[in-house]
């Protein structure tokens, strides 16, 4: 399984971007680059994904180095709600066709007013 | 947040009693999965089903039962419930509709046992 390592923590500035890094050097080609946050007490919430391509949504941005070992969220404008803990995930595929995730300890983003 | 329920959200039972936790999803999804969450462990897989009566164990799933009678509910069952069992649990569901596919988790039930 790739492994993936991140910062313990982080702190930001509201309102300036936030750039949360992950290294996953034993990725292979064909996995995926999955990003979760949870906030205190909630349920890991789904924010992007990718494969080798610098991605976007509504929520954040994924650059992807070209050789895959690591990559960047970037969430644009940091707001107070944005404070938790955010985990870079390689995904896995499970014996059986169902897909088992790997959540690591995730960095800790404290966004500051 | 994909139409998943978990009940109970909160639950405190004493050692030895039986306990079931429920997972409600209302968009026909095939997988399910239960995961726990505990201090210095992150999140593990206990069990997981990929259709109605077809589950498969994870990594923690000593001391844990499930079954999916239909579609939209996967139970998790604590057959005698321990200290060890007290933690977080989490229900996800596996949505296939992209690609690749993505998991959902739903809110969350903690429970204690004393």
């Amino acid at each position: 399984d790739a492994k993936t390592t991140q910062p313990t923590s982080m702190d930001c500035a509201e309102g300036r971007a936030a750039n949360l890094p992950c290294n996953h050097s034993t990725i292979s080609g064909n996995e995926y680059v999955y990003w979760y946050r949870q906030i205190h007490s909630q349920g890991p919430q789904y924010i992007i994904h990718g494969l080798k391509n610098n991605e976007t949504n509504e929520m954040a941005s994924l650059i992807i180095t070209e050789d895959r070992k690591s990559s960047t969220l970037i969430l644009p404008h940091a707001t107070l709600r944005d404070t938790a803990v955010y985990y870079c995930i390689v995904r896995v595929n499970a014996q059986g066709g169902s897909e088992k995730l790997v959540f690591g300890k995730g960095t800790k983003l404290t966004v500051n007013p | 947040d994909a139409g998943i329920t978990q009940s109970p959200r909160h639950k405190v039972t004493e050692t030895g009693t039986p306990v079931t936790l429920r997972c409600h999803q209302t968009e026909n999804h095939r997988y399910m999965y239960w995961y726990r969450q505990d201090p210095g462990h992150g999140l593990r897989l206990i069990h997981y089903s990929y259709g109605v009566k077809d589950t498969d164990k994870g990594e923690v799933s000593d001391g844990y039962s499930v079954s999916r009678s239909k579609t939209e509910d996967f139970l998790l069952t604590l057959e005698s419930a321990t200290s060890s069992q007290t933690s977080v649990y989490f229900c996800a569901i596996r949505d296939s509709g992209g690609l690749p596919d993505t998991q959902y988790f739903g809110p969350g039930t903690r429970l204690t046992v004393l």
